[in-house]
């Protein structure tokens, strides 16, 4: 079946960049989906991405996506301790629209 | 910004109660989903709903479950008789059709059974 793997922590700190990565397998998956959750609360969409772009660019947010190695990534630019949370990965499957939710990447921001 | 909007934020229940947790999604969206999320781990599919009716549901959906959609805006998640693994925070979410498929959560209602 389908699966979405991430790594489970990143620590950078304050004013670097991270990088938050993901692999999924169902390849026919046309949404690619991130999302944040901050402790205690609910599940906020980031961004998201179409599978026939590359590239994606919000702000301080860049999602890339290799459809060939079914891999996206978020990097998130001058990271602020504000980003302090875990991001989940999502793909969504064609047929139901359900999504499929990675581990989640507790990202921890030092000072 | 649209948003999903869940009731309670918190519900305790005694274990063998039930329990119905309430959502309204966005107003124009067709597609709607509940999922879960037991502390510190996955975010898993419970169930999908379309076209009132259910179009997939996961293992976990057992019998104990069901879902209704009442009056055409609230969405709603019934279990029947709670267990103590119930204890989760269920999530809600709606998804629009056509390109630009935003899928939204909830902020989610935190189920403790005691």
């Amino acid at each position: 079946g389908e699966d979405v793997e991430q790594s489970l922590f990143l620590s950078v700190r304050e004013g670097d960049s991270s990088v938050i990565n993901c692999t999924y397998t169902d390849s026919s998956s046309t949404y690619l989906y991130w999302y944040k959750q901050e402790p205690g609360a609910g599940l906020q969409l980031l961004t998201y991405i179409f599978s026939n772009m590359d590239m994606k660019q919000d702000q301080r947010l860049t999602v890339l996506l290799n459809k060939k190695d079914k891999h996206l990534s978020l990097r998130i630019a001058d990271t602020q301790t504000g980003d302090s949370a875990i991001y989940f990965c999502a793909e969504r499957e064609d047929s139901s629209y359900k999504l499929i939710f990675g581990s989640g990447t507790r990202l921890l921001v030092r000072p | 910004e649209p948003e999903v909007t869940q009731t309670p934020s918190h519900q305790v229940t005694q274990m063998g109660q039930e329990v119905i947790l309430r959502c309204v999604p966005i107003s124009n969206h067709l597609y709607f989903y509940w999922y879960r999320q037991i502390l510190g781990q996955k975010v898993e599919f419970l169930v999908s709903f379309y076209n009132n009716e259910i179009s997939e549901k996961s293992e976990i959906f057992d019998d104990q479950f069901s879902v209704e959609r009442p009056d055409g805006s609230n969405f709603t998640l019934k279990i029947r008789s709670t267990k103590l693994e119930d204890s989760a925070m269920y999530f809600c979410a709606s998804i629009s059709e056509g390109l630009n498929t935003e899928a939204f959560f909830g902020q989610g209602t935190r189920l403790t059974v005691v």
